[in-house]
């Protein structure tokens, strides 16, 4: 079972800048993460899509960041314009519906200069 | 905040030892998961305790649960130089969002 992809792996980008993430899940994982990474510090959830449809969005900075699941399928992650503190590491993760446990993909580093 | 905090921040060990991390938590939670990160790469899930359970095993690891104390132990026997790695606990909350809201993390290093 192949797991979950992302790409690209690395970006470096100047701030005010955009960029996009790019995450296929687990073929058949309904539900879809999205997670941000500081260095030093956990995972913090962006979003949440359940197919095609946003569950939970309450911690994405919508002023910049933007994301789609357009098919219910692959996702992906904006960031637009990029600020210095946008640096991190996006992982992003699926799961079956009803099952707790998370798949996470290895994650795409982001330096914004 | 649902974010749990691990302790000790950072653990370094001899090969053969055990490691006990510990995750302290603030709201009422579905169950508690642990993960694994190697430097670099994504995480890697461990072990699920659910709120009703108080004792799991896997392989080498032993988790705890206590609810009333919001707190959670993970215990590694036998440590490996492969086991180096962070080790962060994850609530899953209780709306059923299968949403997780993970903790700061405990960075493990054992020498061999």
């Amino acid at each position: 079972e192949a797991g979950v992809a992302q790409s690209p792996r690395y970006k470096i980008i100047e701030k005010r800048q955009s960029v996009a993430f790019w995450c296929n899940p687990i073929s058949g994982h309904a539900t879809l993460y999205w997670y941000q990474q500081i260095l030093g510090q956990g995972p913090k959830l962006l979003i949440q899509f359940q197919n095609n449809g946003v569950v939970d969005d309450s911690q994405l900075p919508k002023d910049r960041f933007s994301a789609e699941r357009l098919k219910g399928v692959d996702s992906t992650l904006k960031i637009q314009p990029a600020k210095l503190e946008d640096s991190a590491v996006y992982l992003c993760a699926s799961i079956l519906s009803g099952n707790d446990e998370q798949y996470f993909g290895p994650g795409t580093r982001l330096t914004v200069t | 905040s649902q974010q749990g905090e691990e302790d000790p921040q950072a653990l370094s060990i001899q090969e053969g030892e055990n490691a006990t991390m510990n995750c302290s938590y603030k709201t009422s939670i579905n169950n508690l998961q642990w993960y694994r990160q190697n430097s670099g790469r994504g995480l890697v899930h461990l072990i699920l305790i659910r709120s009703n359970e108080r004792e799991k095993h896997s392989g080498r690891l032993r988790v705890t649960l206590d609810t009333s104390k919001k707190s959670s132990s993970l215990l590694i026997t036998a440590s490996r130089a492969a086991d180096t790695a962070s080790y962060f606990c994850a609530t899953g909350d209780q709306t059923g969002a299968n949403n997780l809201f993970f903790g700061t993390g405990t960075r493990l290093t054992v020498i061999p």
